[in-house]
C-alpha cells in the first residue's frame, strides 16, 4: 500500500542554518504530496504542496520539489529561525482528491538561538 | 471564528471507562474527521463524516464510535477505554471531502488510559 517515510528526529540546528528534512514515498499512481507543520500545543497546518512531478511547493521560506524518479519530497529552508521549531509531517494523497491522506511519522525540529 | 475546538485538552481514564471527546467547528464545513497521533506513527484516520447524518470508518475505527447530528459537532466516543487508546486525538474539518489537504485541525486532546 501507499506509505510515507521521513527521517527520524529530533533535528537540532542553530539559527540561520540550512535545513533539509528527507521524505520518500511509496505509491501507486500519481499522488499529491504535502508538508504539514505542527507548532507546540497546536494542530497541524498545511505548509506546502505539490500535485505533479517536478512541481515545487513553497511557503514561508520552505521549499520542496516533487521528484518522481527518486520518489522523494524533501523539505528545505535556507536559513532557519527559532520560530521554525515544530514537528513537520510529510504526507500524500492518492490521485483522487477524495482519497484519504497518509501521513509520515513526523520530524521534530528544534532551532537554537 | 473560533475554528475547530476540542475538549477536553487532557484526560486520564481507567481501563473500561467510557468518555466522549468533543469537537466543534464554526466554519460550516461539511467534512470532519478524527485522527489519533502516536509516537513514530504519524496520524491515523479513525472515523470521518462527509455531512450531517453520514459517518464512515477510517483506518483504525475499532473501539470508537461517532455520530454527526449537526454540521457543527462531531463527537468521538470511547466505549470501553483500553491502554492501547492512549494517544493524542485530533479533530479536523474542511469545506468538503475534496479539500482534505487543507483541513483545519483542532489543538488536540491528550488521553491517558491507565
Amino acid at each position: 500500500g501507499n506509505s510515507v517515510t521521513q527521517m527520524e528526529g529530533p533535528v537540532t540546528l542553530s539559527e540561520e542554518a540550512f535545513l533539509t528534512i528527507n521524505c520518500t514515498y511509496t505509491a501507486t499512481g500519481y499522488p499529491s504530496l504535502f508538508w504539514y507543520v505542527q507548532y507546540p500545543g497546536e494542530g497541524l497546518q498545511l505548509l506546502l504542496k505539490a500535485t505533479k512531478a517536478d512541481d515545487k511547493g513553497s511557503n514561508k521560506g520552505f521549499e520542496a520539489t516533487y521528484r518522481k524518479e527518486t520518489t522523494s519530497f524533501h523539505l528545505e529552508k535556507g536559513s532557519v529561525q527559532v520560530s521554525d521549531s515544530a514537528v513537520y509531517f510529510c504526507a500524500l494523497s492518492e490521485g483522487s482528491s477524495a482519497s484519504k491522506i497518509i501521513f509520515g511519522s513526523g520530524t521534530r525540529l528544534s532551532i537554537r538561538p | 471564528n473560533a475554528g475547530v475546538t476540542q475538549t477536553p485538552k487532557f484526560q486520564v481514564l481507567k481501563t473500561g471507562q467510557s468518555m466522549t471527546l468533543q469537537c466543534a467547528q464554526d466554519m460550516n464545513h461539511e467534512y470532519m474527521s478524527w485522527y489519533r497521533q502516536d509516537p513514530g506513527m504519524g496520524l491515523r484516520l479513525i472515523h470521518y463524516s462527509v455531512g450531517a447524518g453520514i459517518t464512515d470508518q477510517g483506518e483504525v475505527p475499532n473501539g470508537y464510535n461517532v455520530s454527526r447530528s449537526t454540521t457543527e459537532d462531531f463527537p468521538l466516543r470511547l466505549l470501553s477505554a483500553a491502554p492501547s487508546q492512549t494517544s493524542v486525538y485530533f479533530c479536523a474539518s474542511s469545506y468538503d471531502r475534496a479539500y482534505q489537504e487543507t483541513q483545519y485541525f483542532g489543538p488536540g486532546t491528550r488521553l491517558l488510559v491507565l
